[in-house]
C-alpha cells in the first residue's frame, strides 16, 4: 500500500480564520513533507519532517505552522492567510535519507481557497 | 514526439507514438531522481525512479535515462495512450546528507491525440 491520505479535499477560508490540513500515511515512512502547488507550476517544498522533527523550513511565512504529532500524521495549521496563499497543498512521505532516501509518495492534495 | 523541458513545456503526440520528455536538473550532487505524472486535480503519481549509479532503468512502457555528465534526465513512454495525457515532473534529491529535500523541474504537459 503506497497511500497517503489528506483531509479535507477542499477548503474555503477567510483571512481571519484558523484551519488545519491533515495528512496520514501507514507505510512506516519517517520523513513527511508539505508542498504548495500553484496552477501550472511544480510543487514547491515548504517543510520536511524527519523522525517527527522539523528538519527543513523553506522560509515559509509563520502563518503556516506544521506539526507532526506522531510518525503517521502530519498537520498544517493555517492562520491569517492571504488570498495569494490559495493553492493545492500536497503532503508526501518517504523513508528518510540515511544511506539513501526512499521513494516519495504523494497524497491527493487539499485545494485551498482564501477569500 | 520530444520536449525540451523549459523551452517546450507542452508536447503533443499521436496515440501509439513514442514520447520523450526531458528534464535538466540543477545540482551535480543529486543522486536520486523520480518521474511523476500529475493529472488535473490530483496529486503527483510516482512513475519510475533512478539512482545516480545507473544510467538507464525500465518499467512497464516507460524508460528513464540519466546523463550525469550534462545533468539531464529523460522519460520515454512507449506506445503513448490517451490515458498518458498529464503533466510530467522530474524531481531530484540532493543527496543523502542534505535532509531529504526533493526539488521539482518545471514540468511538461503531454497531450495524446487519438
Amino acid at each position: 500500500d503506497t497511500e497517503v491520505t489528506q483531509t479535507p479535499k477542499h477548503l474555503v477560508m477567510g483571512m481571519t480564520n484558523k484551519k488545519s490540513l491533515k495528512c496520514e500515511q501507514h507505510m512506516g515512512h519517517r520523513a513527511m513533507y508539505w508542498y504548495k502547488q500553484k496552477a501550472k507550476k511544480p510543487p514547491e517544498l515548504m517543510f520536511v519532517y524527519s523522525y517527527e522533527k522539523l528538519s527543513i523550513n523553506e522560509s515559509v511565512p509563520s502563518r503556516f505552522s506544521p506539526e507532526c504529532p506522531n510518525s503517521s500524521l502530519l498537520n498544517l495549521h493555517l492562520h491569517a492567510l492571504q488570498p495569494e496563499d490559495s493553492a493545492l497543498y500536497l503532503c508526501a512521505s518517504s523513508q528518510p535519507s540515511g544511506r539513501a532516501v526512499g521513494t516519495q509518495y504523494f497524497g491527493p492534495g487539499t485545494r485551498l481557497l482564501v477569500l | 514526439g520530444e520536449s525540451v523541458g523549459l523551452h517546450l513545456p507542452t508536447l503533443s503526440v499521436q496515440e501509439g507514438d513514442n514520447s520523450i520528455i526531458n528534464c535538466a536538473y540543477s545540482n551535480s550532487a543529486s543522486d536520486y531522481f523520480i518521474w511523476y505524472k500529475q493529472e488535473s486535480g490530483k496529486g503527483p503519481q510516482f512513475i519510475i525512479d533512478i539512482r545516480s549509479n545507473m544510467d538507464k532503468r525500465q518499467g512497464q512502457r516507460v524508460t528513464v535515462l540519466l546523463n550525469k555528465t550534462v545533468k539531464h534526465l529523460s522519460l520515454q513512454i512507449a506506445a503513448t495512450q490517451p490515458g498518458d495525457s498529464a503533466v510530467y515532473f522530474c524531481a531530484e534529491n540532493m543527496g543523502k546528507n542534505t535532509g531529504n529535500q526533493f526539488y521539482f523541474g518545471t514540468g511538461t504537459s503531454l497531450t495524446v491525440i487519438p
